[in-house]
């Protein structure tokens, strides 16, 4: 997994609960992304981050916030959880000097009942 | 902006024949390309990436990609399926800054015994 670790695995959560997707790395690596992964939807890019301080938008933003705060972690938040947000969620590097390609670590299945 | 098309959601292939996934790109700069595989509860690993230096691109597994610029495609193919290529199987394209990754669906390989 490219030395990307995500925890919790399993986590379930009601709607309206609050909750924190860690994704951590200890490769140095400027370049952090999560993806939600839903069944025939292929996975679809939540936030990213190319360094300490900076966060930007991807596809699916909205429900989630993001910050990075140091280099080793990029935690996802989900502020109030709603059932649409039940999902798998990956959180990805890219090693500098990679042609873009994408590591991902192994995942964390998500429901919200 | 990027996207790509995976025709075919499920493939079957008998073991030893010919396995051909299907991918088209869509890119308004020149793409970098990828093929993901994804085996059941897991993350997903690449399996090889186009990018420009060659149109044909050999990966891991036996697998193969040849990039068509004229056809904007990137299929997938292996010349004898094994039952441990049964699989999820994702493309996906970035552009020329690699922030932004765009999957597509997912294509499902089953191998018949």
């Amino acid at each position: 997994n490219a030395g990307v670790t995500q925890t919790p695995k399993f986590q379930v959560l009601k709607t309206g609960q609050s909750m924190t997707l860690q994704c951590a790395q200890d490769m140095n690596h400027e370049y952090m992304s999560w993806y939600r992964q839903d069944p025939g939807m292929g996975l679809r890019l939540i936030h990213y981050s190319v360094g300490a301080g900076i966060t930007d938008q991807g596809e699916v933003p909205n429900g989630y916030n993001v910050s990075r705060s140091t280099t080793e972690d990029f935690p996802l938040r989900l502020l109030s959880a709603a059932p649409s947000q039940t999902s798998v969620y990956f959180c990805a590097i890219r090693p500098r000097g990679a042609y873009n390609e994408q590591f991902f670590g192994p995942g964390t299945r998500l429901t919200v009942l | 902006a990027q996207s790509v098309t995976q025709l075919g959601s499920h493939v079957s292939v008998s073991e030893g024949a010919l396995v051909l996934l299907r991918c088209n790109y869509s890119s308004s700069v020149p793409p970098y390309l990828f093929w993901y595989v994804q085996y059941p509860n897991q993350g997903l690993q690449l399996l090889l990436k186009y990018t420009s230096a060659a149109t044909l691109v050999k990966g891991i597994n036996g697998f193969e990609a040849e990039f068509k610029k004229s056809e904007t495609s990137f299929h997938l193919t292996k010349p004898s399926a094994h039952m441990s290529d049964a699989a999820e199987y994702f493309c996906a394209v970035s552009g020329d800054t690699g922030n932004q990754f765009y999957f597509g669906t997912g294509t499902s390989l089953t191998v018949i015994p």
